[in-house]
C-alpha cells in the first residue's frame, strides 16, 4: 500500500516541549498539505509545500509552528514549546498537482499536550 | 474567511434508506470533493467534481457540482451499517495556486440495522 504515511500516530508531549510530525506522500506525489482538526470540527488548512519550497502558509500560526519538505525525506511539521491548545489531530495530504487534483490523506497524528 | 456550510449536522437513519447531504458557500469553487472519515482515521476520498453541473457516481454514492458553483450535494442510496461515519465536503476556490481545501463542518451519519 503506497498511501500517505504519517508517524507517529499518537504523540504525547508536556507543555513547553517540541513536537515533530512526519509525513511521507504517496509515491509520485510532490505536493504536500498539512491540516489540523479539533474535536467535532472539520479540517483546517495550515500549509502547502512542494519539495524545498513553502508555497502557502496562510493557515499556520505565526509563532512556534514551522514546516519543511526537504529534497530527501519526509515532510516535517514542527511545533515548538507546545501548549494545551495545540492538542489536535494533524493530517497530511498529498497530490500530484495543486489544483484540480484529488488530495489523499494520511491516518493522522494525534497530539496530546499534558 | 471562506466558509462552507454543510447540512445536516447529523442524521440517524434506518438501514436501507437513502441519505442526502449538501454544502453551500458564498464563494465560487472550481473543485468539490467529498470525504468520509471513520473514528481515529484520516478522511478517505469518495468523489471528486471539477465541472459545474457535473454528476458523478461511485457505487451507491452520487454527488453533483452545483450550476452556480457555490454548492454541492452527496446522496447515498440504500444505506448499510458500514456507511456510518462523518462525511465532509471540501472545496477549492478559483485563482491562486495553493490548492488548499476548505472543509465543511461534517455530517455525522448513523445507520440503524
Amino acid at each position: 500500500n503506497a498511501g500517505v504515511m504519517q508517524n507517529p500516530r499518537h504523540l504525547v508531549r508536556r507543555r513547553g516541549q517540541e513536537a515533530r510530525l512526519r509525513c511521507s506522500p504517496m509515491k509520485g506525489h510532490s505536493h504536500v498539505y498539512w491540516y489540523r482538526q479539533l474535536p467535532e470540527e472539520g479540517l483546517k488548512f495550515m500549509v502547502y509545500l512542494q519539495k524545498e519550497n513553502i508555497i502557502d502558509e496562510s493557515g499556520m500560526p505565526k509563532e512556534r509552528f514551522s514546516a519543511e519538505f526537504p529534497k530527501e525525506g519526509p515532510s516535517i511539521l514542527r511545533i515548538q514549546q507546545v501548549v494545551r491548545g495545540d492538542s489536535a489531530a494533524y493530517f497530511c495530504a498529498s497530490s500530484q498537482m495543486p489544483q484540480r487534483y484529488e488530495q489523499y490523506f494520511g491516518p493522522g497524528t494525534r497530539l496530546t499536550v499534558t | 474567511g471562506q466558509q462552507l456550510n454543510q447540512s445536516p449536522q447529523s442524521m440517524f437513519i434506518q438501514e436501507g434508506e437513502d441519505v442526502s447531504m449538501n454544502c453551500t458557500s458564498s464563494s465560487i469553487f472550481n473543485t468539490w470533493l467529498w470525504y468520509k472519515q471513520d473514528p481515529g482515521e484520516g478522511p478517505v476520498l469518495l468523489i471528486a467534481l471539477y465541472k459545474a453541473g457535473e454528476l458523478t457516481s461511485n457505487g451507491r454514492l452520487t454527488a453533483q457540482f452545483g450550476i452556480t458553483r457555490k454548492d454541492s450535494f452527496l446522496n447515498i442510496s440504500a444505506s448499510i451499517p458500514s456507511d456510518v461515519g462523518i462525511y465532509f465536503c471540501a472545496g477549492q476556490t478559483q485563482g491562486g495556486n495553493t490548492g488548499k481545501l476548505i472543509f465543511g463542518q461534517g455530517t455525522t451519519l448513523q445507520v440503524k440495522p
